[in-house]
């Protein structure tokens, strides 16, 4: 099936700094990719939906400037968590889809930032 | 897209088949069935769907009632690396790629050696 790939899998980065987190697809071209964050014992919450070529589009209450979303080509997706504080702490995994006839989903292996 | 309802958590034994249940009892005509596992600090994994036939493949066999209104995934012989939370999730698939996966809180299946 379609590989996403994520880089990092894991981060440690110090209060007020920036990190940015990087989306793939490999083996297929995606014209949107989603973000979605994950904290501990709970499910995905979609954050952001990423259009190449375009604006992203943010789900209610998270905040754009904070959480800066580029799609440069259409098998890169970048998300860069801006000004980290210990509560951005969290699971962040990116999602594709692929095109024509194929509908499932598929998902990087996540990136676990620790704000410290 | 039609709201799901799983049980919260499930014990499976080591070689035994893990059944898993979800209701969805308001699915449209037109709505397929998904099934996503995940397994702690990964990524969701896709493992099937169907609209109203009975699927399986390498991974699981899917079993949708006559009347669509629920479902059952199916790991014949659970190992312990099928530990992991199990997403039920219906949806109309749209070619288009754009309308993004919702999770709801799934069933966390354990099984047990």
């Amino acid at each position: 099936g379609a590989v996403v790939s994520q880089h990092p899998s894991r981060v440690i980065c110090k209060s007020g700094t920036s990190v940015k987190i990087e989306c793939r697809s490999l083996d297929f071209q995606a014209t949107t990719m989603f973000w979605y964050r994950q904290f501990p014992k709970q499910s995905l919450m979609l954050m952001a939906t990423s259009n190449e070529g375009s604006k992203a589009t943010y789900e209610q209450g998270v905040e754009k400037d904070k959480f800066l979303i580029n799609h440069a080509s259409l098998t890169l997706s970048t998300l860069t968590v801006t000004s980290a504080h210990p509560e951005d702490s969290s699971f962040y995994i990116c999602s594709a889809r692929g095109q024509g006839g194929n509908t499932e989903a598929f998902f990087g292996q996540g990136t676990r930032l620790t704000v410290v | 897209d039609a709201k799901t309802t799983q049980p919260t958590s499930m014990d499976c034994a080591e070689g035994r088949a893990a059944n898993l249940p979800c209701n969805h009892s308001t699915i449209s005509g037109n709505e397929y069935v998904y099934w996503y596992r995940q397994i702690h600090s990964q990524g969701p994994q896709y493992i099937i769907h169907g609209l109203k036939n009975n699927e399986t493949n390498e991974m699981a066999s899917l079993i949708i009632t006559e009347d669509r209104k629920s479902s059952t995934l199916i790991l014949p012989h659970a190992t312990l690396r099928d530990t992991a939370v199990y997403y039920c999730i219906v949806r109309v698939p749209r070619n288009s790629g754009n309308t993004p996966l919702v999770f709801g809180k799934g069933t966390r299946l354990s099984v047990i050696a």
